[in-house]
């Protein structure tokens, strides 16, 4: 069965401080790996997904994730972060041989607060 | 191109009540999926559907819970007998075709049901 664990539930960082918000998984078979994002009281909008090729996916506002298999992580990280950035963020796990492809497995979540 | 819709945003019932949650996938999205979020925990997934058919309820509670996915309409998610446990927030996902990560889950705001 698939699991992931997000090490950290909430991580407060200055205003333009670098952040890293760490995933780890596991599985028996290959995976695909996805970071969401969830603004107060909004649903979940998909970060950025690493499927396969590059072990490293970036988002279109600055947040990359590296895909180690060794360490079975998946660490989303930022350079500088902005006060806009404050979220829940959420890593999930799919697992392709299953019926349904979009089935995600979820992991606790991790609460970022920017400080100014 | 409107989003995954949802309602109601908020949903307020009594023990031994029945609850219904609607879910307007986005245009031309023939997949939903329904997961729940419980206070302080990530989402969990409940259930996989298609028109007229449940691919994958895996997630649903064995007793009080059932969706549907008819022909026309919404998708439904059917609580009976709610009680205190049940409180959280449902969130309803699309896709538009089982086996593409190009295309990834597009998710509603969300559902707040509240058990008094």
């Amino acid at each position: 069965a698939q699991s992931v664990t997000q090490l950290d539930s909430q991580v407060p960082v200055f205003e333009e401080a670098p952040v890293e918000l760490r995933c780890n998984y596991s599985s028996s078979v290959s995976v695909y790996l996805f970071w969401y994002v969830q603004y107060p009281n909004q649903g979940l909008q998909l970060l950025l997904k690493y499927l396969s090729g590059s072990t490293l996916v970036e988002s279109i506002n600055g947040f990359e994730a590296e895909f180690n298999k060794s360490q079975t992580s998946f660490h989303l990280r930022k350079p500088s972060v902005h006060i806009s950035d404050t979220a829940e963020y959420f890593c999930a796990v799919s697992d392709r041989l299953i019926q349904g492809a979009q089935k995600l497995v979820f992991g606790q979540g991790t609460r970022l607060t920017i400080n100014p | 191109n409107a989003g995954v819709m949802q309602n109601p945003r908020h949903l307020v019932r009594r023990r031994g009540q029945e609850a219904r949650l609607r879910c307007s996938p986005m245009k031309g999205h023939s997949h939903v999926y329904w997961y729940r979020q419980l206070p302080e925990e990530g989402l969990k997934f409940m259930v996989y559907l298609q028109k007229e058919n449940i691919i994958d309820e895996s997630g649903m509670p064995k007793e009080r819970f059932s969706a549907e996915f008819p022909k026309e309409g919404p998708s439904i998610l059917r609580i009976q007998q709610v009680v205190r446990g049940d409180s959280a927030a449902y969130f309803c996902a699309s896709s538009p075709n089982w086996d593409s990560y190009n295309s990834p889950l597009h998710f509603g705001n969300g559902t707040r049901l509240t058990v008094t």
